[in-house]
């Protein structure tokens, strides 16, 4: 069957650098998505990897390796407002989205 | 602010019940999409409408009904819902199905069964 895992919950310091990874399992691949989810708020789009390598945007950067099917979302200068659940998806052969359970990050002062 | 509006943003309904939840996009996208979020669940896949036309349907029960009428909007028709059906429905849409593009997602409708 297709699989994303993710950690459920991390804790981080306001400042501090975290990374949140990902593996997945599925049939085929068209990229691999980070979305970002506020309590109480939509999922926004955060990052799109399709090639290996890092994806830098701020302080958020995207790292792929398609032949580990492994994923990380670089968080840098954490803030505050950072702490949201983080999901993580990926497209397969068939163009379908599989989600991971996401995973709630915590941000102490 | 995404460019997708739900509505409402809360409901609590009875099992014998009949509701509905509305979804509006202001993206002119072409596909848009129902998808049920649970606590610590990954997101659930539920249809998908691509130029108005059902194209996914991931087994869901018969008690949701989605309905397509123009490629903006969205609904979700709801009745004899089981307290299992308690979750937030989230909208979205995108460009087109199966592009590469990213999804838009409206900021849900917190469904409470009784």
């Amino acid at each position: 069957g297709q699989n994303i895992d993710q950690p459920t919950e991390m804790t981080a310091t306001e400042g501090a650098i975290v990374q949140i990874n990902c593996t997945y399992q599925t049939s085929g691949f068209n990229g691999l998505f980070w979305y970002q989810q506020h309590a109480g708020e939509a999922p926004t789009f955060l990052s799109y990897n399709v090639l290996d390598g890092l994806e830098e945007k701020g302080r958020f950067s995207s790292f792929l390796s398609r032949s580990k099917g492994y994923s990380y979302l670089l968080l840098k200068e954490l803030q505050m407002k950072d702490s949201a659940s983080y999901l993580c998806a990926v497209r397969d052969s068939n163009y379908q989205l599989i989600w991971g359970a996401g995973t709630k990050l915590i941000i102490k002062p | 602010e995404t460019g997708v509006t739900q509505t409402p943003r809360h409901l609590v309904m009875g099992m014998t019940n009949k509701k509905s939840l509305k979804c509006e996009q202001h993206l002119g996208h072409n596909a848009m999409y129902w998808y049920k979020q649970s606590a610590k669940k990954p997101l659930e896949l539920m249809f998908v409408y691509n130029f108005k036309e059902q194209t996914e349907n991931n087994s869901v029960p018969s008690r949701f009904s989605p309905e397509c009428p123009n490629s903006s909007h969205l609904f979700l028709h709801l009745h004899t819902l089981q307290p299992e059906d308690s979750a937030l429905y989230l909208c979205a849409s995108s460009q087109g199905f199966g592009d590469t593009g990213e999804l838009f997602f409206g900021e849900g409708s917190r469904l409470t069964v009784l």
